[in-house]
């Protein structure tokens, strides 16, 4: 059985810039969410995909975009970035209509915004 | 709205003493609890859950914790700590049926020999 996986690891970029960051989901999985983590903090809900859709935000702005594709991976886009977006990012799999109540996290990829 | 608080940010104990890491949930609807473990620079592992059923639950690591509805409370419990256990471990509570994560702030487990 494939883990989560997540990349990059690490990403730097600098504020106004643009990035994308990637997760694969746990196989037979068709559910990914995204996490921010930020700095001696808990994780904090970003947006949930399922079926390519979104399915449920938190209180994130709209520069905060995704996408999940057929095969159940999905990409995290972040525009404008600002300084506050300096965090650990987390993608989480489950399975929706299986006893999907369980996430299953990938290690993260680490943003800095300098 | 649902919010969790773990209750101690940093618990200090020596090797092979019991610990408790304390959690307490708020929500207005029924929930499933967790317990993730974080080891420096790694994502969330999966340490235990509570779905329904008892209210004892057994995880990895010889880590266990009661779900106390009348107390709102999901303490984590681990009669004899290891080195290793050293790490950062969180409380998640979601909405049955919701699929979001409500995480509490974290807990610093520090071991020392």
């Amino acid at each position: 059985e494939t883990g989560v996986t997540q990349s990059p690891t690490h990403l730097i970029k600098t504020r106004g810039q643009q990035v994308t960051l990637r997760c694969s989901s746990q196989s037979g999985h068709n559910t990914v969410s995204w996490y921010q983590q930020a700095l001696g903090q808990g994780p904090q809900f970003i947006f949930q995909y399922y079926r390519e859709e979104e399915n449920g935000r938190g209180n994130f702005p709209p520069r905060f975009s995704g996408l999940q594709f057929p095969n159940y991976s999905s990409e995290l886009n972040v525009n404008a970035l600002e300084l506050d977006d300096s965090a650990l990012y987390l993608c989480a799999s489950s399975l929706i209509g299986g006893g999907g109540e369980t996430q299953y996290f990938g290690p993260g990829t680490r943003l800095l915004v300098l | 709205a649902q919010s969790v608080t773990q209750l101690d940010s940093q618990v200090p104990v020596f090797e092979e003493a019991p610990v408790e890491l304390r959690c307490n949930y708020s929500s207005s609807v029924s929930v499933y609890l967790f317990w993730y473990v974080q080891y420096p620079n790694q994502g969330l592992q999966l340490l235990l859950k509570y779905l329904s059923g008892s209210t004892l639950v057994k995880g990895i690591n010889g880590f266990e914790a009661e779900f106390n509805k009348s107390q709102t409370s999901f303490h984590l419990r681990k009669p004899s700590v290891h080195i290793s256990d050293t790490a950062e471990y969180f409380c998640a509570v979601s909405e049955r049926g919701a699929q979001k994560l409500v995480f509490g702030q974290g807990t610093r487990l520090t071991i020392n020999p």
